[in-house]
């Protein structure tokens, strides 16, 4: 039972353009998003995060879009560089369970200088 | 965001033995957290560590297969015990602030067992 779903394994941009990595969510509880990203051999580095009150919070090259009525999330990248090429992860967190984040599988994003 | 440290980054054990995980944190994390990512999986929950009480596990992890210990605000261990190939994974200690919801994660231990 799959309650965070990253359909797409993985997804290949060119520098400059716009990365846009989705997220679908099954549990209407979750309250509170979050997108990790990860390099090989390290661990998960917090990116951006979102709370369920809102659709849209940015922080420089990132944001993040969360639609409620559909269950879905996205995180945009742009301009997309090379050393955005990593694994993201997207976590929803349940309204009331500190920590327990739920993981997607993630998506593997290279950008092709 | 909060400075977490583990160790040992990466270790190769036998068969049938445990491995003790160590992960230090930053004063401003209040929470300890322990996640397994096995191999092409995603990041699971095994534990919330408690300081000076026994950890609350997540459905599916036993203390006995994953003992924690945490003796003091900034610091956790995690045992994992009687190893198995299956248990061949990334053990990733992960720290929360009060009143916050985002979790910070340390470089993570990549254990093999063969």
């Amino acid at each position: 039972d799959q309650q965070v779903k990253q359909n797409s394994p993985s997804l290949s941009v060119q520098e400059g353009r716009i990365s846009i990595l989705n997220c679908d969510y099954t549990n209407s509880m979750f309250d509170y998003f979050l997108w990790y990203k990860k390099y090989p051999a390290e661990g998960p580095t917090f990116l951006i995060s979102i709370s369920s009150i809102k659709d849209k919070n940015e922080d420089g090259r990132f944001t993040v879009f969360l639609n409620k009525s559909a269950k879905h999330l996205s995180l945009h990248i742009v301009p997309s560089q090379p050393g955005d090429s990593a694994v993201y992860f997207c976590a929803a967190l349940p309204w009331g369970n500190t920590g327990k984040l739920i993981f997607g599988q993630g998506t593997t994003l290279q950008v092709k200088p | 965001s909060a400075v977490i440290s583990q160790k040992p980054s990466r270790d190769i054990c036998q068969r049938g033995t445990s491995l003790t995980i160590q992960c230090q944190v930053d004063s401003q994390v209040t929470m300890m957290f322990w996640y397994r990512q096995q191999p092409g999986q995603s990041l699971t929950l095994i534990a919330t560590a408690n300081q000076g009480s026994e950890a609350t596990y997540e459905s599916g992890f036993v203390i006995d297969k994953f003992p924690i210990s945490r003796p003091n605000l900034t610091f956790s261990t995690l045992t994992v015990s009687n190893m198995s190939p299956e248990d061949s994974s990334i053990y990733l200690c992960g720290g929360g602030m009060e009143l916050g919801n985002t979790i910070y994660f340390g470089e993570g231990s990549w254990l093999t067992v063969v």
